[in-house]
């Protein structure tokens, strides 16, 4: 069955710093995997995803994510946090199967500190 | 483009009334919406999976008989919360595939609905 582990639930990071959110699949087969971030109260806002090709994806807001199929990661990255950042990231998974729904991973907060 | 609205925003009833909550993608055809449900602090889980024109698919372990779902048209499915509880109260979430846009998994969010049962 597919899932995601995202292994850490909160992240601080002082601005400025450079950030990295570790997201681990389980998926028979290549997934299609996002990333999105949630603000409190809000809906979700995909950052980015990848489907196939090149496998350092350029999101918005300056970040990329980098898929590892050897690792079976899609790790999100950001080279210089600003305090607007901070929110609930998660990543996700479906098939390659029209219409099938996304499987999220649990979260992780981050908090930017001054 | 791909915009979806979800109405109303957030909601408080009283215990053993029913909620309904709308879904819409504003400029796009929804074949397919999904509902998500989120506890506080939590991730988001999938409810049902409803394609347009038919019987939605409902997850193991939900209600389908307390969580309704109808896709009557391309742009709207509603999700209504019959007789609900206390344990009811949460943030509901849709999204929806755009069937015209050839990208596989292509979904677009609603902003949410937060519901409060009192």
């Amino acid at each position: 069955a597919q899932s995601v582990t995202q292994p850490d639930i909160h992240i601080t990071v002082s601005e400025g710093a450079s950030l990295e959110l570790r997201c681990n699949y389980s998926y028979g087969a290549t997934p299609y995997l996002f990333w999105y971030v949630q603000s409190p109260g809000q809906g979700l806002q995909l950052l980015l995803k990848y489907f196939s090709g090149d496998t350092l994806v350029q999101g918005i807001k300056g970040f990329e994510a980098e898929f590892k199929r050897s690792q079976s990661s899609f790790n999100l990255r950001k080279p210089s946090v600003h305090w607007s950042d901070a929110a609930e990231y998660f990543c996700a998974v479906a098939s390659n199967q029209a219409g099938t729904a996304l499987i999220f991973g649990k979260g992780t907060t981050l908090s930017v500190s001054s | 483009g791909a915009v979806v609205s979800q109405h109303p925003s957030w909601v408080i009833c009283k215990s053993g009334t029913s909620v309904k909550i709308e879904c819409r993608s504003l400029d796009f055809q929804a074949t397919t919406m999904f509902w998500y449900r989120q506890f506080p602090k939590q991730s988001l889980m999938l409810m049902a999976t409803s394609n347009e024109g038919s019987k939605a698919t409902y997850e193991q372990g939900v209600e389908k008989d307390k969580f309704l779902i109808n896709h009557a048209s391309l742009t709207l499915s509603t999700l209504t919360v019959t007789s609900a509880h206390p344990e009811d109260s949460s943030f509901y979430i849709c999204s929806a595939r755009d069937g015209a846009s050839g990208s596989y998994n292509e979904q677009f969010f609603g902003p949410g609905t937060r519901l409060t049962v009192l």
